[in-house]
């Protein structure tokens, strides 16, 4: 089945140590999307690449980074995670414009 | 920017019966599209149902319905004969149809079905 992929479902890390969470997609869609979920709020939306074209939020931290080196990867880089990043990231692919979104499973970071 | 308000936080219902969830949104756009997500717990979040702004018919997916309110920028969610597997986080969501890629999600609703 076509899918959003996301590796690790679980991520530990130290505060101030690098981690790189991944997502993968087999629908060939062409724009990828990374959200921040803390419990019990809404997503935030960090950034999006429509093909190549990088989108950032105005308010995301400089601290959060991205990558999407073809069309079926993208890497979410935290660069110096601090105790407020630990959270749900959800990735999250759309086809074409105004289309819904396909999330993964998630990746559920804890910084120590 | 775009607001979606979800004034619910939690709700419960009957196994059976039918409960509404409720979203407000504001905009100042006219094309726009909304969208309901249900977030199962530690399961992924999926799409329940998709209303086009410029149509004046509520969407329907079986159980799922829109009350779509345009005017009163409303935009609730009716699920009918709820099933235990209906317990979820349920995020209403707000899309731009100009802008395209950039949603809006409310607070979320944690429903539970009981047995």
């Amino acid at each position: 089945d076509a899918m959003v992929i996301q590796n690790p479902r679980y991520q530990v890390t130290q505060f101030g140590k690098p981690v790189t969470l991944s997502c993968s997609q087999t629908l060939n869609h062409n724009v990828m999307y990374w959200y921040q979920q803390k419990s019990s709020q809404a997503p935030k939306l960090l950034f999006h690449y429509y093909d190549k074209d990088f989108n950032n939020e105005a308010d995301t931290p400089d601290n959060f980074q991205s990558r999407r080196p073809n069309t079926s990867f993208c890497f979410l880089d935290i660069r110096s995670p601090g105790l407020g990043d630990a959270a749900m990231y959800l990735c999250a692919t759309s086809g074409y414009r105004n289309s819904p979104l396909h999330f993964g499973n998630g990746t559920r970071l804890t910084v120590t | 920017a775009q607001t979606v308000t979800q004034s619910q936080p939690e709700m419960s219902v009957q196994e059976a019966e039918t409960v509404t969830l409720s979203c407000t949104y504001d905009t100042s756009e006219s094309n726009y599209y909304l969208f309901w997500y249900k977030q199962p717990p530690s399961r992924q979040m999926i799409l329940v149902i998709r209303q086009e702004a410029y149509k004046q018919q509520n969407a329907t997916e079986n159980r799922f319905s829109v009350n779509f309110q345009k005017a009163a920028k409303s935009f609730s969610l009716k699920i009918s004969d709820s099933q235990l597997g209906d317990t979820a986080m349920y995020f209403c969501a707000f899309m731009n149809q100009d802008t395209g890629n950039q949603f809006y999600f409310g607070t979320g609703t944690s429903l539970t079905v009981i047995p």
